[in-house]
């Protein structure tokens, strides 16, 4: 089993702050990485994919990749309280035995309050 | 038009009794999973097809067999239910040997075994 990281929380921000959510992950061949968000008795529902370097942008929400660290983050800009749910760091297995292999961490509770 | 159904949503059984669950997607992947979530809400995959084919087999009891009769769906019997047993079981889909290829999960079955 290929290990994923989250920082644990819980991670509790004030409406309109900046949510920062990390991941760690030991799979150096994993060229996919993904942000899904759980509310509380509901599925996985992805909100981020991230494959190259860098950040990438969507709206409030931007992931940022660091291949050589083996990091990936998300962060929440202009938080809402509708954004509080679990999140959850996916990495992909891209070698060997490991292929199509969504490894998850464990996730970070997010709340955001008024 | 749901993109990755399951059935049933919930269920409850006794100790000892043979279930079934049943997903379907939409999508036209080609990979479909089953993962499953504990109590403390960490996803471990169980099982993955790829067009019928078993490619992912984890150190899962052998009373849970997968069935998948076409690469759109995937059922999973449970044989003898267990204490144990009780947790959420989500559905997936995906594209197999693509690259930066996401992964969708169906509504998950909460499964209570008393």
């Amino acid at each position: 089993q290929k290990e994923v990281e989250q920082n644990s929380g819980p991670l509790s921000v004030p409406e309109g702050a900046i949510a920062s959510l990390n991941c760690t992950y030991s799979d150096r061949v994993s060229q996919s990485f993904f942000w899904y968000r759980q509310y509380s008795g509901k599925s996985p529902e992805l909100i981020m994919s991230i494959y190259s370097n860098g950040d990438k942008e969507d709206g409030r929400f931007t992931a940022q990749l660091n291949k050589a660290s083996q990091y990936v983050s998300l962060l929440i800009r202009d938080s809402q309280p509708s954004d509080s749910a679990t999140y959850l760091c996916a990495v992909r297995g891209d070698g060997g035995s490991t292929l199509g292999r969504l490894y998850f961490g464990r996730g970070t509770q997010l709340t955001v309050w008024p | 038009d749901t993109a990755v159904s399951q059935t049933p949503k919930y269920l409850v059984t006794q100790m000892g009794n043979d279930k079934s669950i049943k997903c379907e997607q939409n999508l036209g992947h080609d990979t479909m999973y089953w993962y499953k979530q504990d109590s403390k809400k960490f996803l471990k995959i169980m099982f993955s097809y790829n067009n019928k084919e078993l490619i992912i087999n984890e150190t899962v009891p052998n009373r849970f067999s997968p069935k998948s009769p076409d690469k759109a769906h995937l059922n999973l019997h449970i044989n003898s239910l267990e204490l144990g047993d009780s947790a959420v079981y989500f559905c997936a889909s995906s594209r197999y040997r693509v690259r930066n290829t996401e992964a969708f999960f169906g509504q998950g079955t909460r499964l209570t075994v008393v």
